[in-house]
């Protein structure tokens, strides 16, 4: 069974800092990681994803991830964050492609002006 | 591009009657359907997994008598929430996996379930 921990339940930065928002996941094997965005009142948006190859991903609006294999971990990183950037994230992870996709509990990212 | 629609976006519903959600996907062919429900606290429990050409399989603390899933063709979904109760509630997704898409879901902005 795999599980995903996303350790802060609330970030607040100002705009124009950067942000990390953190990710860790345990499964032994071929994992399938992504994340996701839902800002109030509304579903999810797909971000990014990560399954193989360069372990950095790019996603939009400026968002990139980084899977880390020693870590278990696959934080999602912006340089230079926007007020419209404020929302809740989620972390998801899955065993391989084509099967279950369970999140984490969600971190909310607070962008003051 | 890939987008989903779920209808209805928000329904109060009484005690113990039912209440019934569609998902479509649209410019796209879903291999797979996966049903949320998000509670008042933001996380996420899967209730079922519906794949083309396989039974729909449903998670533990869900089952088909509570929450049975249609799922006619490669672009629709609708699931049920019958006698729905206070625990019932919540936000209730449908994720869409898009052929060649690999485990990306895209969701719909979701059916909120009052239950008064």
């Amino acid at each position: 069974t795999q599980t995903v921990s996303q350790s802060d339940a609330h970030v607040t930065v100002f705009e124009g800092d950067s942000v990390e928002l953190r990710c860790n996941y345990s499964y032994g094997g071929s994992i399938y990681l992504s994340w996701y965005i839902q800002h109030h009142g509304h579903g999810l948006q797909f971000l990014l994803k990560y399954y193989s190859g360069n372990p950095v991903v790019q996603g939009v609006n400026g968002f990139e991830a980084e899977f880390s294999k020693s870590d278990s971990s696959f934080h999602l990183r912006k340089a230079s964050v926007h007020w419209s950037d404020s929302a809740v994230y989620f972390c998801a992870v899955s065993a391989g492609s084509n099967n279950r996709i369970f999140f984490g509990d969600g971190t909310q990212l607070v962008v003051k002006p | 591009g890939a987008l989903v629609y779920q209808y209805p976006r928000r329904t109060i519903c009484k005690s113990g009657t039912s209440m019934r959600m569609e998902c479509q996907a649209v410019g796209f062919q879903a291999t797979s359907v996966a049903w949320y429900r998000q509670s008042p606290q933001k996380t996420f429990e899967l209730i079922a997994l519906s794949t083309v050409n396989s039974a729909i399989k449903y998670e533990q603390n869900f089952t088909q008598e509570k929450f049975p899933i249609s799922h006619p063709n490669l672009s629709f979904s609708s699931m049920t929430v019958l006698n729905a109760y206070l625990e019932d509630r919540g936000l209730y997704l449908c994720g869409a996996r898009a052929w060649g898409a690999g485990n990306t879901l895209y969701f719909g902005e979701g059916s909120r379930l009052i239950v008064v």
